[in-house]
């Protein structure tokens, strides 16, 4: 149980066009999703947490215009790069909390979506 | 301000134990995390730690000290697809993983 799917795998896109990555909780419901970002060698950084029916909060230095979080329904979250440009290739990941999995505080992760931009 | 630390790269040997520690300062602690990252793929989890002691889970097994600010991760019989990153990350107040850069572990045969 508990999994999470990323859609598409990677992805190489030219300078200037948007990528949509999407995040599926397949077998749960999650009130909370996550978006990572993460260069090589490098640790994960947060950048947005998604909540179900509203708006995500954004890290700070996270442009929110930049990267457009949509949180739909309880088990798909949407993270857009606008404009993307060469810097935005990276290593994005989103992980999902279960409702009601206040005891563990457990969030599962996607499989993650390399992202090129040429 | 909030921190985690963690060695950068450890080497160990085939059928081995080795101990991987973390120190984290964060605001707040709601329990503390360590998964494992494969390269070009995404953390799983192996363990979580929130009340002080030891969790043993088959060949891996996760300390916690929260007077201290330390946790060790100890994997036992290493097998050579241990080799990957292992990172620890703390839950703080807000419920948010504060992430360690991880520590490569290599196994050699």
């Amino acid at each position: 149980g508990a999994v999470v799917s990323q859609h598409p795998s990677w992805v190489i896109c030219k300078s200037g066009t948007s990528v949509k990555i999407e995040c599926r909780s397949l077998d749960f419901q999650a009130t909370t999703m996550f978006w990572y970002r993460q260069f090589p060698k490098q640790s994960l950084m947060l950048m947005a947490t998604s909540n179900e029916g509203s708006k995500a909060t954004y890290e700070q230095g996270v442009e929110k215009d930049k990267f457009l979080i949509n949180h739909a329904s309880l088990t798909l979250s949407t993270l857009t790069v606008t404009s993307a440009h060469p810097e935005d290739s990276s290593f994005y990941i989103c992980s999902a909390s279960p409702m009601g999995s206040e005891l563990n505080n457990e969030q599962f992760f996607g499989p993650g979506t390399r992202l090129t931009v040429l | 301000g909030q921190n985690i630390d963690q060695p950068t790269e450890m080497t160990a040997t085939e059928g081995a134990i080795v101990q991987i520690n973390c120190t984290y300062q964060t605001s707040g602690f709601n329990g503390l995390f360590w998964y494992q990252q494969h390269a070009g793929e995404a953390p799983t989890f192996l363990s979580y730690n929130v009340l002080d002691g030891l969790e043993e889970k088959g060949r891996f097994s996760s300390f916690l000290s929260r007077s201290k600010g330390y946790s060790y991760l100890l994997l036992k019989e290493l097998q050579m697809k241990d080799s990957a990153s292992y990172l620890c990350a703390s839950m703080d107040s807000n419920y948010q993983l504060i992430w360690g850069a991880g520590t490569k572990l290599i196994i050699k045969p």
